[in-house]
Formats: structure tokens, sequence, C-alpha cells
């Protein structure tokens, strides 16, 4: 079956610094990429979607500036969080999608972002 | 706007049968899935529906009826690994995947 990876699974760091979480497609050219965000005990908030070669689609109401999200090839996908801050602490989730359309999405097993 | 409804929790006994309703309204409608998510996990995919009917993989089965905009996930002889959330998620008209808030589904013994 189609893998993802994730990479860190888990990071802390201090307010103000960048952290940069990868996602890649480990069996299957992933032409596009999706960013999600899971607080607690909450459904899954899409992000952004990216597109290999492309610019990033960020959802209404997440900043584009902070979370930076760079797709280089078919198989990589970049997310990175700029100057976090406490309230960024999160579950941060890639998922990927072949070449159709219509397949469903695998999913990474997820980063834990803490920002002290 | 799009919706996604599904129950927040429920509570089921070991060896049981249980159903997870989904009923939804999106603008268009290419598919409906199914995930698991344990908790501190990501989700896993479980079923997948097009086409109006059941779909039967092993323990579990899923039901959509597209006329209705609704959809079950019917987990049978429970086992206390089932413990997790159920998420709803229906593709709309431009292949993004709209998502419900998930059932927390309790096991008891």
């Amino acid at each position: 079956g189609a893998v993802v990876s994730q990479h860190p699974s888990r990071v802390i760091c201090k307010s103000g610094t960048s952290v940069k979480i990868e996602c890649r497609s480990l069996d299957f050219q992933a032409t596009t990429m999706f960013w999600y965000r899971q607080f607690p005990k909450q459904s899954l908030m899409l992000m952004a979607t990216s597109n290999e070669g492309s610019k990033a689609t960020y959802e209404q109401g997440v900043e584009k500036d902070k979370f930076l999200i760079n797709h280089a090839s078919l198989t990589l996908s970049t997310l990175t969080v700029t100057s976090a801050h406490p309230e960024d602490s999160s579950f941060y989730i890639c998922s990927a999608r072949g070449t159709s359309d219509q397949g469903e999405q695998f999913f990474g097993p997820g980063t834990r972002l803490t920002v002290l | 706007g799009q919706n996604i409804d599904q129950p927040t929790e429920m509570t089921a006994t070991e060896g049981a049968i249980v159903q997870i309703n989904c009923t939804y309204q999106t603008s268009g409608f290419n598919g409906l899935f199914w995930y698991q998510q344990h908790a501190g996990e990501a989700p896993t995919f479980l079923s997948y529906n097009v086409l109006d009917g059941l779909e039967e993989k092993g323990r579990f089965s899923s039901f959509l009826s597209r006329s209705k905009g609704y959809s079950y996930l019917l987990l049978k002889e429970l086992q206390m690994k089932d413990s997790a959330s159920y998420l709803c998620a229906v593709m709309d008209s431009n292949y993004q995947l709209i998502w419900g808030a998930g059932t927390k589904l309790i096991i008891k013994p």
C-alpha cells in the first residue's frame, strides 16, 4: 500500500523559532499533498493544499507567511512554521494523493509540535 | 454551506455491534470516506463509498445513500482495540475532503 512518512514525529521548540516538517510519499508520486492541523478532541482542519511545482492554496484564516509550504518534488512537501508561538502547538498531519483526483488520501503519522 | 454531521460520542460493549451514522450536505459529491483515528495518531483509511449500497470488509461495513445524504459505518464483533474516533469525510465537487468532527467510540468490557 501507499506509505507516507513525516519527520519529525515530535518537536519541542522555543517561542520565536522556526520549525520545518517534512512529508514524503515513499512508494508513489504525490501530485497533491495536504497539510492539516488538529487540536485535542477536534477534527482535522485543512490548512493548505499543495501541488507539485506550484504555490500552495491556503484555507481561509491560515497565514501563508507564517506557514510556508514547499512542494518541490512529487515525493516531498515541507511545512515551515515560522516564528512559532505557544498557540501554534498542535498535531500537524500531512496527506498525499496520487495522480488520480478521485484517489484516497494517504496520511502521514503526524508531527506533534510543542512551542514553549 | 457544507456540513458533515456525526454523533460526538458512542459507547458499546465488547463483542457487540455498533452503527455510526453520518449525514452530509456538500457542494457536489465524489465519494465518502470513513477513517479510524486512535488518540495521538494519524487517521487510517477504513472505507470508500461512491455508489449506493453496502460495502463489507471483514468486521467493518459501510453504507451509502446519496439521495438521502447519509452513510453509516457498522462495526461487528467489537474489540477493545476498536476504541477510537471514527471520521466521516466527503469529497466534494472540487475533490476536496470535507471532514466531520468525528465520533469517539468507547468500548466497554
